[in-house]
């Protein structure tokens, strides 16, 4: 089974951090993306990676910067956190083809404070 | 931009029943795939059902199918019988057709459904 590992469940920041989200993928996929899910937004593209060093903006980028120096390993980067920020955190992966499923985390809600 | 619309904020349905969600999506592309997603309280996100517009076609997975009208742009998820294990928030996305496969998916809200015992 695919397994997509996101390092913490839950995190309790203070306004100003700098906060690293990180998410490993075990199925070698390409793409891996960042989401964010709030309740009545549903879910927004933050960024997204099509391979190692490869990244591009979605539709909620201000705030956040990625990394992705390993195929397997994508990680979120709050350089200021914000309380505007307290939100949950999906990562997700998916193998590059025509229809390809994506498999995600299990989720890292943040709070700011 | 593509736009994914659910309708719902919530629902509810009695245990065995039959139940279907709401979707419309807004797009100029003639190619394109729609999803829904399924995400049980403290779950994982997981796929439910995929629906390719070229095909006519409604996909089905076994309790779970859709009704895909295309000229519409309506993708309504329909869940028969429908079980305690049902309950989730249903998220449908859309995604347009690429030869690399490299485009993302777009969200709607979703909707909260319960299933009552």
């Amino acid at each position: 089974d695919v397994k997509v590992t996101q390092s913490s469940r839950y995190l309790v920041k203070r306004t100003g951090e700098k906060v690293f989200l990180e998410c490993v993928q075990d199925m070698d996929h390409e793409n891996m993306f960042w989401y964010r899910q709030d309740p009545g937004l549903g879910l927004r593209l933050i960024y997204f990676s099509y391979d190692v060093k490869m990244k591009e903006k979605g539709d909620i980028p201000e705030g956040y910067s990625v990394s992705r120096e390993k195929k397997e390993r994508f990680s979120l980067i709050l350089e200021s956190a914000s309380t505007n920020q307290t939100s949950m955190y999906l990562c997700a992966s998916r193998r590059q083809l025509l229809t390809g499923e994506l498999f995600f985390g299990e989720g890292s809600r943040l709070t700011v404070l | 931009a593509q736009t994914v619309t659910q309708s719902q904020p919530e629902m509810s349905v009695q245990e065995a029943e039959t139940v279907t969600l709401s979707c419309t999506y807004d797009t100029s592309e003639s190619n394109y795939y729609l999803f829904w997603y399924k995400q049980p309280p403290s779950r994982q996100m997981i796929l439910v059902i995929r629906q390719e517009a070229y095909k006519q076609q409604n996909a089905t997975e076994n309790r779970f199918s859709v009704n895909f009208q295309k000229a519409a742009k309506s993708f309504s998820l329909k869940i028969s019988d429908s079980q305690l294990g049902d309950t989730a928030m249903y998220f449908c996305a859309f995604m347009k057709h690429s030869n690399f496969g490299n485009e993302k998916l777009t969200f709607g809200t979703g909707t909260r459904l319960t299933i009552i015992p």
